[in-house]
């Protein structure tokens, strides 16, 4: 069993539609990170939390950490939302080194 | 967040050549550089953590002697592919971090093709 488990693996919405990645994680953690990838390869970091909820134009990402779980949400998506959104941590004790999710491959259509 | 690149983007060499990718930290300075590999459809897989001006530690079943890290300066850290086979075929991520900063960088990454 992966440390760090994404659902849905693939996920397809049209726009405007809201959106839910969910993220569960069985290790202690310093950080939780989500992480878009597009197409091309480039990652870019969308947020890094460890306690409750922080909130980016229409990104909002939430942690439970007694549940061991986080959410990724988009609101109103639109077609350049479609991308890898990658789940990582920060294992408690090793500040830097992040551990992967499988990530999660959207695609919002028109 | 910090900006960062990596050269070249984009590769494809012989098999039995070197290959030397460099990561470039533009406005930050980074005391730790990561480098992973990504094969198509599958999650990053770290390779290794480079402070700079030490030793790379590398992470289990990444041979050092194939996949070369030098971290010169906080600003640069080259993977040097030695030896290319076609199984190394695959797309290189840098990513950093500086000082008490814990959030990562990436760079854009660079596609690896061994012919």
């Amino acid at each position: 069993k992966n440390e760090v488990e994404q659902s849905p693996q693939n996920l397809t919405a049209q726009e405007g539609e809201f959106i839910t990645i969910n993220c569960s994680y069985s290790v202690g953690i310093s950080a939780l990170h989500w992480l878009q990838q597009h197409p091309g390869g480039g990652i870019v970091s969308l947020f890094m939390l460890s306690s409750g909820k922080k909130k980016h134009g229409r990104l909002i990402a939430t942690i439970n950490i007694q549940e061991k779980h986080s959410s990724l949400h988009i609101t109103a998506s639109h077609p350049r939302d479609s991308a890898v959104y990658i789940c990582a941590v920060s294992l408690a004790g090793t500040a830097s080194k992040l551990t992967f999710g499988t990530g999660t491959r959207l695609q919002v259509t028109l | 967040g910090a900006v960062v690149s990596q050269h070249p983007s984009r590769v494809i060499c012989k098999s039995g050549t070197s290959v030397k990718i460099e990561c470039r930290s533009l406005d930050f300075q980074a005391t730790t550089m990561f480098w992973y590999r990504q094969f198509p459809k599958k999650s990053l897989m770290l390779m290794a953590t480079s402070n700079e001006g030490s030793k790379a530690t590398y992470e289990q079943g990444v041979e050092k002697d194939k996949f070369l890290i030098n971290h010169a300066s906080l600003t640069l850290s080259t993977l040097t592919v030695t030896s290319a086979h076609p199984e190394d075929s695959s797309f290189y991520i840098c990513s950093l971090v500086g000082g008490s900063v814990v959030e990562q960088f990436f760079g854009p990454g660079t596609r690896l093709t061994v012919l």
